[in-house]
């Protein structure tokens, strides 16, 4: 079966402090991997994706940033959170379904509330 | 081009009434048009999907109606019950799935007894 991690599942940081979420994927190979935001009662914000080790794409140029070290593994980082970084981190993998279609799955979610 | 309108944005139905949100996107390429429902807290879980090729699929309660002339496309849950209270979000990406799914902005359901 596919599974996909979040860690940590909440997080109380700082103004000014560094972030590193880290997403894990099992039972699947070479997954294009996503991280997304959500704001408190808004909707999904595609920060970055990713189709391969290495391979990132910006949606949004911000003071985030993100690193895929191995194929199942994607990390967002800050060097420096601001107080708008509040919000539920979502990482997202696409997937094969029946019938040749491929979707995206979403992880359980991180809650980051900068202070 | 790329944004797909969703609406409304808050929807409040009697238990057993039907609940309809609707989505309208602009790009022509777009070829897969799943929704999502996501619960406080928790991230969105597919829900239902549709291509195109056909104007209408159901799964049990919820179903999506399409209308590609109108390029507009629409989840219908009947008999809502209060379990379906949620926010539900419609997507759009074309046909490779190597592009982002495109999401509108969510629709907060509330079923009330």
């Amino acid at each position: 079966s596919q599974t996909i991690h979040q860690w940590p599942a909440t997080l109380v940081q700082p103004v000014g402090s560094p972030l590193s979420l880290e997403c894990t994927v099992e039972g699947t190979s070479n997954p294009n991997l996503y991280w997304y935001r959500q704001a408190a009662g808004r909707g999904l914000q595609l920060l970055f994706y990713s189709v391969g080790i290495g391979q990132i794409s910006s949606e949004v140029p911000q003071n985030l940033s993100a690193s895929r070290p191995q194929d199942r593994q994607f990390i967002l980082s800050s060097k420096k959170l601001l107080l708008s970084d509040s919000g539920f981190y979502l990482c997202a993998w696409l997937t094969r379904l029946a019938g040749n279609t491929d979707t995206q799955y979403f992880g359980p979610g991180t809650r980051l509330t900068v202070l | 081009q790329q944004q797909v309108k969703q609406s409304p944005q808050s929807l409040i139905v009697q238990k057993g009434g039907i609940s309809i949100i609707n989505c309208a996107y602009e790009n022509t390429a777009f070829d897969y048009f799943p929704w999502y429902q996501q619960f406080p807290g928790k991230g969105p879980a597919l829900l239902i999907a549709i291509r195109p090729d056909v104007s209408e699929k159901k799964e049990g309660r919820f179903t999506i109606s399409f209308n590609k002339s109108a390029k507009q496309f629409s989840l219908h849950i009947m008999d809502s019950q209060p379990g379906n209270s949620a926010t539900y979000f419609c997507a759009a990406r074309g046909r490779t799935g190597n592009t982002p799914l495109v999401f509108g902005k969510g629709t907060r359901l509330s079923v009330i007894a």
